[in-house]
């Protein structure tokens, strides 16, 4: 069975940078059918797309505008997991993150998605 | 970025009744687009993608079409465990975006 497992800081402080992981079982992350985003969710309940990270002969990644400079997608292969680095956080970025799993062979819709991990910025 | 306007943002309905969501999007989305169910506490789970194609075990009971930049999720025969938030999902270009969500409750 196919899990998307996270595991993150709970709370953080403004100006800090935010660091998750994700592990995924029973699917390779250098997959080359696969690509693996990060979509928060704000406490008002709106889905918003980070960004993504995904190997084809090469590992590369896309983000979000809105998030340029500040964030940043990463594999580690041997150890199956995916990482967001998020800096110079401010109680906007308070949510739920989530990684997800698009195995669309191209890029499109997110079949499998982790458990999500809640984020607090504050002091 | 492809903006989604997704209505209504909440709905009441009793059990066996039959309930349409729409998202407009502002730009054409080919067949491009995905809908999730999501329920309290849990992460969202793929319903539809391609517009229109069922994901492996979900209830025939879901069903969705598209007419030019507008998208339908239909429930027929809405069953309690149906209840939960409804968000639409534009793939078409980056940015990903989603619609603000339909939350469904049973009356």
């Amino acid at each position: 069975q196919i899990q998307l497992q996270q595991s993150g800081p709970g709370l953080v402080k403004p100006s800090q940078t935010l660091s998750l992981t994700c592990v995924v079982s029973g699917d390779s992350v250098s997959s080359d059918a696969a690509a693996w985003n990060w979509v928060r969710q704000s406490p008002s309940g709106g889905l918003e797309w980070l960004g993504r990270t995904y190997v084809r002969s090469k590992w590369y990644q896309d983000y979000a505008p809105s998030m340029k400079g500040r964030i940043t997608i990463s594999a580690d292969v041997a150890n199956h997991q995916i990482s967001l680095e998020l800096k110079s956080v401010t109680p906007n970025d308070t949510g739920v993150y989530y990684c997800a799993r698009d195995n669309s062979g191209w890029f499109g819709w997110f079949d499998l998605w982790g458990q999500g991990t809640p984020i607090i910025v504050s002091s | 970025a492809v903006r989604i306007t997704q209505s209504p943002s909440s709905l009441c309905a009793s059990i066996g009744d039959r309930v349409s969501i729409t998202c407009r999007a502002s730009h054409s989305l080919g067949s491009y687009l995905a809908w999730y169910q999501q329920k309290s506490g849990e992460a969202p789970k793929l319903l539809i993608f391609g517009a229109s194609t069922l994901h492996i075990g979900v209830p025939s009971r879901f069903n969705a079409t598209k007419s030019g930049t507008d998208f339908t999720l239909t429930i027929s025969f809405l069953q309690s465990e149906d209840i939960g938030t409804y968000y639409c999902h534009q793939y078409y270009n980056e940015p990903y975006t989603f619609g603000q969500g339909t939350k469904l409750e049973i009356k």
